[in-house]
């Protein structure tokens, strides 16, 4: 099955700095979405991004499907930013996501 | 984005009983939704593809006679743990898988705030 690595596994910033969360899958796909999991175990969609660019506030992201990565983008951190990162793909309509091990962000005052 | 609900939040139980989750989609109809758990600092790992009038599909290793679910409508599908052990106590989340039309990107999946699952 299709593999997700997520890089780095785990990033501390001082508040203000900005990150990138990188996302390497193994074969082509058709649904990309990036999650940010809050302290309580909720799942808060980020983007679905099977291809091209994306921003919102100071996240943004970016899929190159033809050299299978992703890059999602933190810009001027904030304490509330901290949380586990996941990428999750999925290769066709009706398959469930696959997900990556994440990256665990701790932002500091 | 879509809203999913899931119930119970936690659940705290003695070894033996059997716990129902339920998973609804809110504001949208899922006619396929999808069971994961989580085990603390680990990743999300899929249990089964539920599908809306018909028999779940389950992952290698997952006990479809343990984990029982039904896709009974297009807004809801249930996870039962029959028999629970202690071992079965972890988080476990709930996705559904918006469809074409509405406001939503197609294929794109929402999750439910997920639930705690406590065996003594």
């Amino acid at each position: 099955g299709i593999q997700v690595e997520q890089s780095p596994p785990d990033l501390i910033l001082q508040e203000g700095a900005n990150s990138t969360l990188r996302c390497n899958f193994s074969d082509s796909v058709n649904n990309l979405q990036w999650f940010h999991q809050n302290p309580w175990g909720q799942l808060i969609n980020l983007f679905y991004i099977p291809s091209g660019t994306k921003q919102n506030g100071r996240l943004s992201a970016t899929t190159v499907a033809t050299e299978r990565y992703s890059l999602l983008y933190i810009s001027s951190s904030q304490t509330t930013d901290s949380g586990v990162y996941f990428c999750a793909v999925g290769n066709s309509g009706n398959t469930p996501l696959v997900f990556g091990k994440g990256t665990r962000l701790s932002v500091i005052a | 984005g879509a809203v999913v609900s899931q119930h119970p939040s936690r659940v705290i139980c003695k070894s033996g009983t059997s716990v129902k989750i339920e998973c609804r989609s809110l504001d949208f109809q899922a006619t396929t939704m999808f069971w994961y758990r989580q085990f603390p600092k680990q990743s999300l790992m899929l249990m089964a593809t539920s599908n809306e009038g018909s028999k779940a599909t389950y992952e290698q290793g997952v006990e479809k006679d343990k984990f029982l679910i039904n896709h009974a409508s297009l807004t809801l599908s249930t996870l039962t743990v029959t028999s629970a052990h202690p071992e079965d106590s972890s988080f476990y989340i709930c996705s559904a898988r918006a469809t074409s039309g509405g406001f939503y990107s197609y294929n794109e999946q929402f999750f439910g705030p997920g639930t705690r699952l406590t065996v003594l």
